[in-house]
């Protein structure tokens, strides 16, 4: 079972590169999120998608943006990468509504040099 | 705000002992609360939720329990073994829709052989 798969894995930019961070999932999950970790801050919600067509700011947006383009599909992207934004990203989905449990993908790691 | 908080960030035991982790919370609205594990530059990886009308949850070794008025949850890993060894995380659930998480920092535990 796939669950929810991220690509890179890794990543190196220079300051001021943009990149798009791909999320899909294949659980036909209603909602999908955008996280990173960062030591000694815990994961932060950076946008999430509560349903397809829809998408939210979280704790932290400033910098990002994101799309939805599909049920499957919730991509982020780093318009002008900062060093602030090296970061492990994790992109997670689950269900809308009842339990709601959540599945992350594997994380991408991303270095602004 | 919801604020989320475990301590201690890292704990070490003799394999054999049983775990017993802490996650408090501010805001007693909560839907539900989730545990998860997270191995070295890997993804979260789900264990037990806990519905907010729930008092606990158990799966195997691990049983964990919900206080919603003090704002508290354990986790108890019985008779800990090395594979334990991982950093532990909780996340609260504030709402029915949308399903955004607040997660705590986490602890790290070790289980020594």
């Amino acid at each position: 079972n796939a669950g929810v798969t991220q690509t890179p894995k890794f990543q190196v930019l220079k300051t001021g590169q943009s990149m798009t961070l791909q999320c899909a999932q294949d659980m036909n999950h209603n909602s999908m999120y955008w996280y990173r970790q960062d030591p000694g801050m815990g994961l932060r919600l950076i946008y999430y998608s509560a349903s397809e067509g829809t998408t939210d700011k979280g704790e932290v947006p400033n910098g990002y943006n994101v799309s939805r383009l599909n049920k499957r599909e919730f991509s982020l992207r780093l318009e002008s990468a900062a060093p602030s934004q090296t970061s492990v990203y994790f992109c997670a989905s689950s269900e809308a509504t009842g339990a709601g449990i959540a599945f992350f993908g594997q994380g991408t790691r991303l270095t602004v040099v | 705000k919801q604020e989320v908080t475990q301590i201690p960030a890292a704990l070490s035991v003799p394999e054999g002992e049983n775990l017993v982790l802490n996650c408090s919370f501010t805001d007693s609205a909560i839907y539900n609360l989730q545990w998860f594990r997270q191995d070295p530059g890997k993804g979260l990886t789900s264990l037990l939720l806990i519905q907010s009308s729930q008092r606990e949850q158990t799966s195997g070794r691990l049983n964990a329990s919900l206080d919603k008025s003090s704002g508290r949850s354990t986790l108890y890993i019985a008779a800990s073994q090395p594979g334990d060894s991982a950093t532990y995380l909780c996340a609260v659930r504030r709402g029915a829709a949308g399903n955004k998480l607040t997660f705590g920092g986490g602890t790290r535990v070790l289980v020594k052989p």
